[in-house]
């Protein structure tokens, strides 16, 4: 079946620390999208991307960047992590005008930064 | 700007029928969709409007007025493994937007 994983699903890490969270999906979706989630702030957007080397800023992606280099991974990575960077992050993946509206998530890497 | 709203919390008794309200402000919205998380889990997609009118799926049903930027989940019969929170989300061409999320607390 295909499916969208995450790695690792738990992490501590320290302040000024390169991180980097991975996510692979075998739906072959052009589609993949980085949240965050954080209590009282439901899912915000962190970075995006519509197809292989095309990538885009979020609602809160100062800090953060991605790469695409083939169509399964988009990984995550945290230059120099801040202990404000400490969240549950999901990865997530649709397929483009599908016209459903359907996300499919990840299990989410839960992150904290000391 | 996008932005969404739902109410933070709803209880409800096991059996009984909730609804969940969702308004939302976006600029070339395409569509409203619902997603379920449980405590600890992923979020997990329950159903998609683009039109205006009622979607049912099994227990539960989803409705959309775009002339009120206003929509809502309803979901019937409830039951103990509905505890969970629930999010709106808009959809803008390929991007989605999520509300705050509500959380539904179901005694028994």
């Amino acid at each position: 079946d295909a499916e969208i994983t995450q790695s690792p699903r738990h992490k501590i890490t320290e302040t000024g620390r390169q991180v980097t969270l991975a996510c692979h999906q075998t739906w072959n979706h052009n589609n993949m999208f980085w949240y965050r989630q954080d209590l009282g702030h439901g899912l915000r957007l962190i970075h995006y991307s519509y197809g292989v080397q095309d990538t885009n800023k979020g609602e809160v992606s100062d800090g953060y960047s991605v790469s695409r280099s083939n169509t399964e991974d988009l990984p995550l990575t945290l230059e120099s992590a801040a202990s404000s960077q400490t969240s549950v992050y999901f990865c997530a993946s649709s397929e483009s005008d599908d016209g459903t509206g359907e996300l499919f998530f990840g299990e989410g890497s839960r992150l904290t930064v000391l | 700007g996008q932005s969404l709203e739902q109410p933070s919390e709803v209880t409800a008794v096991e059996g009984a029928i909730v609804q969940i309200n969702c308004t939302y402000q976006t600029s070339g919205f395409y569509g409203l969709s619902w997603y379920q998380q449980h405590d600890g889990g992923a979020p997990t997609f329950l159903s998609y409007n683009a039109l205006d009118g009622l979607e049912e799926t099994g227990r539960f049903s989803s409705f959309l007025s775009r002339s009120d930027s206003y929509g809502y989940l309803l979901l019937q019969e409830l039951q103990m493994k509905d505890s969970a929170s629930y999010f709106c989300a808009s959809n803008y061409g390929q991007n989605f937007v999520f509300g705050p999320g509500t959380r539904l607390s179901v005694l028994p």
